[in-house]
């Protein structure tokens, strides 16, 4: 069955802001966790990922935090901008040569003016 | 910035027809995979593709599709005989590297009707 998903749907937050997406996962066996943002019309796009054996990574404007106690995920954004508005998907790596990737529904983040 | 193309953006399709998508990935990449979305739901992994053969399939990836890289350059996705749960957009991505930073394509929407 699925291991990935995500508490919120939708997410709409004023610019400026800082954003909090949330994922639950089941799979204790994960290797990584990744997020992907996905803008209208696109593909999804590589924002940062997380070995399973980290608590904390940050990147440009962005941090995910991994707690393996509760198997929760969440990527932060800094300073929102429109432009951040898109899908954002949680997604796992169970490990195994071909990283295989499986998603997570997905929740729309809107960044009101 | 090299991109993933994917053509045709968008292919309607009769029941029991075949379609052939097609996608050029990224030059210098050599992990290459198809991915599919159902609207509304969860991006989810159709096959991968290395050193010229299939190294993991889903079991979405039944007879009806196969997988060619008949050239250097293009990566195709066949289903022989489409049914309407096929309706779908239909992503190509392509990696440099085993990690989890894929590049995807814009996708095809392939409708069957």
């Amino acid at each position: 069955g699925e291991s990935v998903g995500l508490h919120l749907p939708t997410l709409s937050v004023q610019e400026g802001d800082n954003s909090i997406i949330n994922c639950a996962y089941s799979n204790s066996a994960s290797d990584y966790f990744i997020w992907y943002k996905q803008e209208s019309g696109k593909g999804p796009q590589f924002i940062i990922d997380i070995r399973s054996n980290m608590d904390k990574r940050q990147g440009q404007r962005v941090t995910v935090l991994l707690n393996k106690t509760v198997k929760h995920l969440s990527l932060q954004i800094a300073a929102t901008q429109p432009g951040d508005s898109a899908v954002y998907f949680c997604a796992e790596n169970r490990g195994g040569s071909n990283y295989k990737l499986t998603f997570g529904k997905g929740t729309l983040l809107t960044v009101n003016p | 910035e090299p991109e993933v193309t994917q053509t045709p953006s968008h292919q309607v399709t009769q029941m029991g027809q075949e379609v052939i998508l097609r996608c050029v990935p990224i030059s210098n990449h050599l992990y290459f995979y198809w991915y599919r979305q159902i609207l509304g739901q969860k991006v989810e992994f159709l096959v991968s593709f290395y050193n010229n053969e299939i190294s993991e399939k889903s079991e979405i990836f039944d007879d009806q599709f196969s997988v060619e890289r008949p050239d250097g350059s293009n990566f195709t996705l066949k289903i022989r005989s489409t049914k309407l749960e096929d309706s779908a957009m239909y992503f190509c991505a392509s990696n440099r590297d085993r990690d989890n930073s894929y590049t995807f394509g814009s996708g095809t929407r392939l409708t069957v009707v």
